[in-house]
């Protein structure tokens, strides 16, 4: 079966530690997101990648750091820097720079800083 | 720059009601829209697509329809049920960049 796996579900954090989220994906998709989710608010985008061993910073990269060795993987590491890092974390993929393609998203990974 | 607009939630309806959710879009070009659903503590799900003016999207008794002329891609289901309550996103893809943009999502719950 085809899709895009998030791992873990649930992840728990001191403060001052560094964390990677995993995103792992077997659709043969060329373009890959990191969004946040907050309590109430749309999806934020962190990073984007559209090919591989190439990345873009979103609308709030700060405190966050990807990269992209390989196709199917786009790891996120949520670093000390992010001062507010518990939130609902989504990773998702598309085929790559046409219009119209859909993206298809993970179950997600929910971070809490304790 | 592109933007989504929908309505603000929470909406609460009966079951076997009619749903509108609005959403309405700004972007240089005509950008593909789409609308995700979120049941909760889950990712989302590709609920319908249009990707060109006048088309419709349908999907488990979902419809919307990309509207040029009022710039506009509004949610209908003519019968809701409990199972619809979830958080409905309206997202827009332009070319070029690849990037989605968001609606602020709506959260929609039905009740008995």
């Amino acid at each position: 079966d085809g899709g895009i796996t998030q791992s873990p579900k649930y992840l728990f954090r001191k403060e001052g530690q560094n964390v990677t989220l995993s995103c792992e994906q077997n659709l043969n998709h060329d373009a890959m997101y990191w969004y946040r989710q907050d309590p109430g608010q749309g999806l934020r985008l962190i990073y984007y990648s559209q090919i591989v061993n190439d990345f873009q910073k979103g609308d709030i990269a700060e405190g966050y750091s990807v990269s992209r060795e390989k196709k199917e993987s786009f790891p996120l590491t949520v670093t000390s820097a992010q001062k507010n890092p518990t939130a609902f974390y989504l990773c998702a993929s598309s085929i790559g720079q046409f219009s119209g393609t859909e993206a298809f998203f993970g179950q997600g990974t929910r971070l809490t800083v304790v | 720059g592109n933007s989504v607009t929908q309505m603000e939630g929470p909406v609460t309806l009966s079951e076997e009601a009619f749903l509108t959710i609005n959403c309405t879009y700004t972007a240089t070009g005509y950008p593909s829209l789409f609308w995700y659903v979120q049941y909760p503590g889950e990712g989302l799900q590709l609920l319908l697509k249009a990707t060109k003016a006048d088309d419709k999207g349908s999907n488990k008794g979902f419809e919307a329809t990309y509207r040029k002329e009022t710039t506009s891609f509004h949610l209908e289901k003519g019968s809701v049920q409990v199972s619809d309550s979830a958080v409905y996103f309206c997202v827009g893809l332009t070319g070029g960049g690849n990037k989605l943009t968001f609606g602020t999502g709506t959260q929609l719950k039905v009740e008995l």
